[in-house]
This record gives C-alpha cells, sequence and structure tokens, in this order.
C-alpha cells in the first residue's frame, strides 16, 4: 500500500504570500495518477489539480502543480483570502484503489 | 450543471444498518464510475467504495470490506451504499463523488474525482 505524508500538517501565511505544499509518496507514483484537492470548512472537496500538474476547469492559475516519483508539490503563487482551506493529494494505485494523504490546513497568519 | 446528492445518513445504533443513496443529474451517469468517500470528525478523507460503469468492477476499503456494498442503478441515476454492521468508527460525512480518466487503447491517465455530493452525515451510536 502506498502511503502519501503532506507536510507541513499546518501552514501558516498571510494574503499576497507563496504557499508551497508537500506531498510524498511511500513508493514511486506515475504523475498521471496525482491529484490535489481543497476542502473549505463544512464543504466538500473541490478539484485542483489533476496529472500532478493539470489544473482542473475553472481553477485560477496561481495554483500550480509539479513533481514526479516520490515527491509532489502544490503551490499557490499569491494566496488570496478564499484560499485559506485543508489541501489534500490523492494517488490511484492497486490496492487500495485511492488513498488520500492526511491534508495540509492553510491558515491565516 | 453536474449535480450529486446524497441522503440517508443518519443516527443508528453499532451493529445497525444504513442504506445511503446518492441521487446524480447534468450529466450522463451510465457512463461514468463513482465513488464513496467518507470523512470522520475533524479528520482527513477516506476512499471507501469504487463502482465501475456497468457494476462489472467494485472495490473497497479493507475498512469496510464484508460490511459494506456498493451498488448503482444507470435507470435512476442514483448510486447507493447498503451499510452493515455498523461501528463506531464508521462515523462521519459519507460523499459520493465522480470517477473521470482519460482513457486510450485499455489503459486510464489522469484519473480524479471531479465532481462531489455535499455529503451526508452518519453517527454510529448508542
Amino acid at each position: 500500500e502506498i502511503v502519501l505524508t503532506q507536510s507541513p500538517g499546518t501552514l501558516s501565511l498571510s494574503p499576497g504570500e507563496r504557499a508551497t505544499l508537500s506531498c510524498r509518496a511511500s513508493q514511486s507514483v506515475s504523475s498521471s495518477y496525482l491529484v490535489w484537492y481543497q476542502q473549505k470548512y463544512g464543504q466538500a472537496p473541490r478539484l485542483l489539480i489533476y496529472g500532478a500538474s493539470i489544473r482542473a476547469t475553472g481553477i485560477p492559475d496561481r495554483f500550480s502543480g509539479s513533481g514526479s516519483g516520490t515527491d509532489f508539490t502544490l503551490t499557490i503563487s499569491r494566496l488570496e483570502p478564499e484560499d485559506f482551506a485543508v489541501y489534500y493529494c490523492q494517488q490511484y494505485g492497486s490496492s487500495p484503489r485511492y488513498t488520500f494523504g492526511q491534508g495540509t490546513k492553510l491558515e491565516i497568519k | 450543471e453536474v449535480e450529486l446528492v446524497e441522503s440517508g445518513g443518519g443516527l443508528v445504533q453499532p451493529g445497525g444498518s444504513l442504506r445511503l443513496s446518492c441521487a446524480a443529474s447534468g450529466f450522463t451517469f451510465s457512463i461514468y464510475a463513482l465513488n464513496w468517500v467518507r470523512q470522520a470528525p475533524g479528520k482527513g478523507l477516506e476512499w471507501i467504495s469504487y463502482i465501475s460503469v456497468g457494476s462489472s468492477a467494485i472495490y473497497y476499503a479493507d475498512s469496510v470490506k464484508g460490511r459494506f456494498t456498493i451498488s448503482r442503478d444507470n435507470a435512476r441515476n442514483a448510486l447507493y451504499l447498503q451499510m452493515n454492521n455498523l461501528r463506531a468508527e464508521d462515523t462521519g460525512v459519507y460523499y459520493c463523488a465522480r470517477d473521470v480518466a482519460d482513457c486510450s487503447s485499455g489503459t486510464c491517465y489522469e484519473i480524479r474525482f471531479d465532481s462531489w455530493g455535499q455529503g451526508t452525515r452518519v453517527t454510529v451510536s448508542s
């Protein structure tokens, strides 16, 4: 089973700053199968990035994804107030079919 | 507009059963695979089950295998999750999510959950 470890657990930044969130896999993951979601309090998750670097429809270009192998990164270039939320990475594998990281909470400093 | 609406959650005693439903609209339901994902209070997301387009491929997380059954009715645009022998650790919000991929020559890439319902809350407690 591939385990995804996200870091940091909590990231405290101010609007306008750059955010860098990490997702590390216990084994190599195909970039095609690495996904990022955003979840705001009390809401369902929202698809942000798939294929490690492809922005989903309607996602602003301040969000970008990168990485390969075991190390993946979600970058938010300039934080807007609405970006403060919890972010999850996810991978598609064989067993279990999908796994999520434990999440990174992005909070206002 | 794609819409997924879960229902059927509630309070149930340990050992009891519940059947969750997910009503879909705004897209051709029969050509998409679907998933159930849950979230315990204050915790992260946990994938629990997948069902393919024609129900020929079904997968479960180990945590629910043997207790939960996923099914779908393409004529009714509905996804279901039958939950039996419920435990306290099954408490949480249950989401249905549409599974999307780009497939060619029998291999699928860029798999993702592109639409989610708002969730239905399940509480297992005596």
